[in-house]
């Protein structure tokens, strides 16, 4: 089975651009979160979603946007980039709570803004 | 705040030696920990996890302690090989979070 797929591997944009990274979960997986790593920082927690309905938010600005699709898939968006957008963004899935049935990460999407 | 920090950056350890990662984690309402290592190029990898109610667990080569009097966790991986050089993260969940919180990470280099 293909684990967590993530798209574009990398990805070069200016300031000011809009960027959509997407995620396809593990086969099953109803819930999709996002995370945003900073060179040399732990994952920060942006969004999940499970059954294409929000189930959380971070501390995040509303530039940064997501949604997810009846296939489960996910897309994160965000307007109006700043340098310090530049970042590694991971999804991760789960069939449930992260607790009974952990969390599989994808190898993320590397954003680097100039 | 929710937090959960890493008393060393770096460690290195020769090959076949024992590794010891520590965290401190600081929202007593975390339920929830987990273990995870990070490849370079690669999203974080599942390694060990313990809920609260439990002080010790132990897998392949790997044991995971929790003192909840100190809130304090440690990774200790044992007979330490080159293939376990990679950068290590605590994470914890709040009871009723579906919300990882990451700390900032130990780098471990083992020595041939």
């Amino acid at each position: 089975d293909a684990g967590v797929t993530q798209s574009p591997t990398h990805l070069i944009k200016t300031r000011g651009q809009h960027v959509t990274l997407r995620c396809s979960p593990i086969s099953g997986h109803k819930s999709v979160s996002w995370y945003q790593q900073v060179l040399g920082q732990g994952p920060q927690f942006i969004f999940q979603y499970y059954e294409k309905e929000e189930r959380g938010r971070g501390n995040f600005p509303d530039r940064f946007s997501a949604r997810q699709f009846p296939n489960y898939s996910s897309e994160l968006n965000v307007n109006a980039l700043l340098l310090g957008d530049s970042a590694l963004y991971l999804c991760a899935s789960t069939t449930g709570r992260i607790a009974n049935y952990g969390y599989t990460f994808g190898s993320g999407t590397r954003l680097t803004v100039v | 705040g929710e937090s959960v920090g890493l008393h060393l950056p770096t460690l290195s350890v020769q090959e076949g030696d024992n590794s010891i990662i520590n965290c401190a984690y600081s929202n007593s309402a975390s339920d929830y920990f987990i273990w995870y290592k990070q490849e370079s190029g690669k999203g974080p990898q599942f390694i060990i996890d313990i809920r609260s109610n439990m002080d010790k667990r132990q897998g392949q080569r790997v044991t995971v302690l929790l003192n909840k009097t100190v809130k304090h966790l440690s990774l200790q991986i044992a007979a330490t090989q080159p293939g376990d050089s990679a950068v290590y993260f605590c994470a914890e969940i709040v009871g009723g979070s579906e919300k990882l919180v990451f700390g900032k990470g130990t780098k471990l280099t083992v020595n041939p």
